[in-house]
This record gives C-alpha cells, sequence and structure tokens, in this order.
C-alpha cells in the first residue's frame, strides 16, 4: 500500500495568495484528519471526516481555512487567502473508522511557507 | 479542562542507555492513550496504543508503555536506546467521538 499521499511536499507561496493541498487517504479508509504542526502550537486538529462527511471543523482557524472531501480517495485544504502565520506543516491522517481505537496513519505532510 | 503534558521538551541519552519519556493526562474518561514517534521530514508513525487491560503496553521498535491511571500516566520506555531512535515523540490520546489531542512532543537526542 502506498500510505497517505499528500501533495505538494514543499508549497512556498507570497501573502494573499491561494493555497490548495491536497491528500489521498488509504484506500479503504473512511475516515480523514487534517492537522497542522508549527513551533508554537505544536501539532493541532483542524478538521476530521467520516465517510465524506466533515464531523467537526473546531479546529478550523478561521473562515480562510476552508477543507472538503469530494469523494473516498480525494481531500482538499484550502486557505484564501493565505497569511504569513499560515507557515506551517500540514500533515493529512487517515483511519478505517472513526473512534477511540482507530490507529490514524499519517502523510509525510506538506510543508508551507508564506511570505 | 482535557490535556496531554509531556514535562520534558528535550532528553539526551547515550546509545545503549535506557529511555523513559514522560506524558501525563487530563480527561474525564478512560482515555485511549497512544505514542507516536515523527523522525525528520517525516509524518507520525504510531509506536503503540492503550486501550483496557494489561497496563504494559508493547510496542514496535523496542518501545513498551505503562498506563497508571493514579498517576494520570502513560509513560514511554525502552531499555536500549539505538541511534536511529533519535525523532520527536508525541503522547496523546482518543476521545471516544476518535478526536485526537496530542502533547507538544519530547524530542530525543541520542548520543553515540
Amino acid at each position: 500500500d502506498a500510505g497517505v499521499i499528500q501533495s505538494p511536499r514543499h508549497e512556498v507561496t507570497e501573502m494573499g495568495q491561494e493555497v490548495t493541498l491536497r491528500c489521498k487517504p488509504i484506500s479503504g479508509h473512511n475516515s480523514l484528519f487534517w492537522y497542522r504542526q508549527t513551533m508554537m502550537r505544536g501539532l493541532e486538529l483542524l478538521i476530521y471526516f467520516n465517510n465524506n462527511v466533515p464531523i467537526d471543523d473546531s479546529g478550523m482557524p478561521e473562515d480562510r481555512f476552508s477543507a472538503k472531501m469530494p469523494n473516498a480517495s480525494f481531500s482538499t485544504l484550502k486557505i484564501q487567502p493565505s497569511e504569513p502565520r499560515d507557515s506551517a506543516v500540514y500533515f493529512c491522517a487517515s483511519s478505517v473508522g472513526v473512534g477511540a481505537g482507530e490507529t490514524q496513519y499519517f502523510g509525510p505532510g506538506t510543508r508551507l511557507l508564506v511570505l | 479542562a482535557q490535556s496531554v503534558t509531556q514535562p520534558d521538551i528535550h532528553i539526551t541519552v547515550s546509545e545503549g542507555a535506557s529511555l523513559e519519556l514522560r506524558c501525563n493526562y487530563s480527561y474525564g474518561a478512560t482515555p485511549y492513550l497512544f505514542w507516536y514517534v515523527q523522525s525528520p521530514g517525516q509524518g507520525l508513525q504510531l509506536l503503540l496504543k492503550y486501550f483496557s487491560g494489561d497496563t504494559l503496553v508493547q510496542g514496535i521498535k523496542g518501545f513498551e508503555a505503562e498506563f497508571k491511571r493514579s498517576q494520570s500516566s502513560f509513560n514511554l520506555r525502552k531499555p536500549s536506546v539505538h541511534w536511529s531512535d533519535a525523532a520527536e515523540y508525541f503522547c496523546g490520546y482518543n476521545t471516544n467521538a476518535g478526536k485526537s489531542t496530542f502533547g507538544d512532543g519530547t524530542t530525543l537526542t541520542v548520543k553515540p
């Protein structure tokens, strides 16, 4: 299995530009998670989906952030407009289901730098 | 408030020495606890997890962790550290709804 696939691996953009991060979960996994990792705030859960439906988006920082999961094999996290404080590593993870005992499998992350 | 605390930001041990990374949690019910490891530039990989039963849990790469309810702790241990264990380690828990909370991480440096 290829694992969770994220693209791009690195993104450098200027403030005000739109940024789209992409994630392909492991085949057969029904749950997908988006995390942001920074030195200041650590690893934060932004949003997660189950069966393509957003379950909890309370971690999304503000309206500039949006996430979609149009089908079971693809999700996007969009930032529009981007700001320097959005610079972070964004991880996508997937699991078979949503529940306390489920193991999340993480992708390699997208390192975003907003100038 | 529900939270995970990893008191040690950075730990340095010599190769071959034993290791213990501390983790304390605050949660209103029995937590489902886990430890992940993150190598530089990589995503997180699950080391082990605890739901119930035997409080000593064995994981991959020779790691183990012990759940102590009275101390609200879930410390990670390894009897003999290898240079390849240098990484950042995250403790955390899942709620019944599947929402994960992570600690701030402990960075492990291994001296030759």
